[in-house]
């Protein structure tokens, strides 16, 4: 059983540029939450995704957005970067219905100078 | 709106010792609760999680969690507290028909040998 990874791992963008990010899901899970956690913050939800449709989304401008693919992995995609985008972002997959947590990917670290 | 307290932004303990991480929430149906682990550079960890049942509920690593329900809190406890527990931990909620989970800003865990 594999988990969840993301990629890349680290990344460093010029404010007003465009980024991807990007998530498998572990095997077996069916829907992709992700979230951004900035320094000395707990996570904040961006979004889900479940049957490649958004399923659900926080309090996050329309210049983030996301994709899910038939293999249920997923991108991130977010434009005009700001320097407040600077932040850990969190993939986390789940079956949805399940009483179960997510399972999360250990995290790409944006910076945006 | 569902919401998350964790009043300490820092514990300290002694190795050995017992410890307590406090959690408050606020949601309005049936609280899901669960908390996690973050250690340095690293994504979440699942911990345990509070469902229906049994207000004590047993997780990884020798936690345990209280589920208060009058108190509408979530401590997380250990008896004897090893060095290696010293990381972030965030409590985290949804309501039993919520998509998404709402976190605690974190506290951050020192056990000192």
């Amino acid at each position: 059983e594999t988990g969840v990874t993301q990629s890349p791992t680290h990344l460093i963008k010029t404010r007003g540029q465009q980024v991807t990010l990007r998530c498998s899901s572990q095997s077996g899970h069916n829907t992709v939450s992700w979230y951004q956690q900035a320094l000395g913050q707990g996570p904040q939800f961006i979004f889900q995704y479940y049957r490649e449709e958004e399923n659900g989304r926080g309090n996050f401008p329309p210049r983030f957005s996301g994709l899910q693919f038939p293999n249920y992995s997923s991108e991130l995609n977010v434009n005009a970067l700001e320097l407040d985008d600077s932040a850990l972002y969190l993939c986390a997959s789940s079956l949805r219905g399940s009483n179960y947590g997510y399972t999360f990917g250990s995290g790409t670290r944006l910076t945006v100078v | 709106a569902q919401s998350v307290a964790q009043p300490e932004d820092q514990v300290n303990v002694a190795e050995g010792n017992p410890l307590t991480v406090k959690c408050t929430y606020s949601v309005s149906g049936n609280p899901y609760l669960f908390w996690y682990v973050q250690y340095p550079n690293r994504g979440l960890q699942f911990l345990l999680k509070y469902i229906t049942g049994d207000n004590l509920v047993k997780g990884s690593y020798g936690f345990e969690a209280e589920f208060n329900k009058s108190q509408t809190s979530f401590h997380l406890k250990k008896p004897s507290a090893l060095v290696s527990d010293s990381a972030l931990y965030f409590c985290a909620v949804r309501n039993n028909y919520g998509q998404n989970f709402v976190f605690g800003p974190g506290t951050r865990l020192s056990v000192l040998p």
